[in-house]
Order: C-alpha cells, then sequence, then structure tokens
C-alpha cells in the first residue's frame, strides 16, 4: 500500500485540463514544500515533471503546473495533448528521512 | 548529455546476492547526490536508497534496510547496490536517478531487470 493516495485513473479530452490529486500527511507531503511528480510512458524511465511542488525542469512543457493546499498536491495538465497520455507519480519527502511515492495514475486521453 | 546506464540485473535465487552498478556521464557524478529507485512489474515506484555526494550520508527504505548496502566509488562515476538476503518481493526493475533526497530525480537510466525466483 502506497503512502501518498492517487486516483488510480483520470481521462480528458484533447484540449481540456486535467487534475491529479496526491492526498499525503503532515509528515510528508503536508510538512515540506518537496512535492515531485513524474511522467513514465509504458516500458520508459519515469521523467520528472514538476519539482519542490511547483517548479518546471528545463524542457517541460508549462502546460504542467503544480500546486499544493494542506497534506493535498496537485498536478495540471492544461491543453490535453495525445502525447500526455502517461502514468503519473507523485512523490514527497518524509520526516523520516526517506521519499515516498503514490500509487501512480493512469492519463487517458480520450 | 546526461547518461546513466544500470547493469548486473538477472536471476537469482531466494536469499542469494546481487551487486548492481550504475555508470554515470555527461556531468560532474562527484557533485551530485543519486538514488536507487525500483519498479515491481505492472506495479508503482518504490524509492530504495539514497547516498550523498560524497557518501556521508545514505538512507534506506524499511524494506531493504538491513539487507541492501549503497555506495559510489566518484573516481568511476559510478554507483552500486549490493543485495543481500534476497526476497521475492524484491523482483522488480532497478533505476538509478540522479537527484537530492526532496525526490527532486532529474535523471534516470533505463533500469535492470533483478528476478528472485527458485
Amino acid at each position: 500500500q502506497s503512502v501518498l493516495t492517487q486516483p488510480a485513473s483520470v481521462s480528458g479530452s484533447p484540449g481540456q485540463s486535467i487534475t491529479i490529486s496526491c492526498a499525503g500527511t503532515s509528515s510528508d507531503v503536508g510538512g515540506y514544500n518537496f512535492v515531485s511528480w513524474f511522467q513514465q510512458h509504458p516500458g520508459k524511465a519515469p521523467k520528472l515533471m514538476i519539482y519542490d511542488v511547483s517548479n518546471r525542469p528545463s524542457g517541460v512543457s508549462n502546460r504542467f503546473s503544480g500546486s499544493k493546499s494542506g497534506n493535498t498536491a496537485s498536478l495540471t495538465i492544461s491543453g490535453l495533448q495525445a502525447e500526455d497520455e502517461a502514468d503519473y507519480y507523485c512523490s514527497s519527502y518524509t520526516s523520516r528521512s526517506s521519499v515516498v511515492f503514490g500509487g501512480g495514475t493512469k492519463l487517458t486521453v480520450l | 548529455e546526461v547518461q546513466l546506464v544500470e547493469s548486473g540485473g538477472g536471476l537469482v535465487q531466494p536469499g542469494g546476492s546481487l551487486r548492481l552498478s550504475c555508470a554515470a556521464s555527461g556531468f560532474t557524478f562527484s557533485s551530485y547526490a543519486m538514488n536507487w529507485v525500483r519498479q515491481a512489474p505492472g506495479k508503482g515506484l518504490e524509492w530504495v536508497s539514497y547516498i550523498s555526494s560524497r557518501s556521508t550520508t545514505m538512507y534506506y527504505a524499511d524494506s531493504v534496510k538491513g539487507r541492501f548496502t549503497i555506495s559510489r566509488d566518484n573516481a568511476k562515476n559510478s554507483l552500486y547496490l549490493q543485495m543481500n538476503s534476497l526476497r521475492d518481493e524484491d523482483t522488480a526493475v532497478y533505476y538509478c536517478a540522479r537527484g537530492e533526497d526532496s525526490g527532486s530525480f532529474d535523471n534516470w537510466g533505463q533500469g535492470t531487470l533483478v528476478t528472485v525466483s527458485s
């Protein structure tokens, strides 16, 4: 069982916006501004999309944005495109000096 | 271009040992912390271990503590994971990933598959 809770699946049509939630506790998501989001296409390595809650690495589209409220972080993808279809994972630093991941969310672009 | 290439995976019996390696290139390896992250077949990501740039700090997931040891050789631009007392549930693709213990893993290798089975 994953420590961070994500919806198993979300879907949206091209051009729409979707949001994926990542629920934790005050010992992880709520306690630190160290939430990251990763995109993983089938058979590929994960790719960092957001770090430190809302920062985008160089080269990541500004259609991807992150935020946090209390113990829940969110990833929003605007202007959905077919290539956004993938699995998405959140992660957080924890009070036990470890990193925990969410269970992952499968995004389907309809 | 940053490159991380894992090797050393394979089939091992329960209770056995395996040593994974990760060869780094394209960046100043000695300046960056590194991690191992694994993914069981059809499952999600699980962080395994962290090592600071100069090996002064190491952290482990509870699931591997006491069985796995992370190390690095900055002169050889290499990261290692010594895995002992392997269990069926250690079966996974193991990725090396560059980044701090905050979880901001900005570069990943292609992974190496470890299968623990009799």
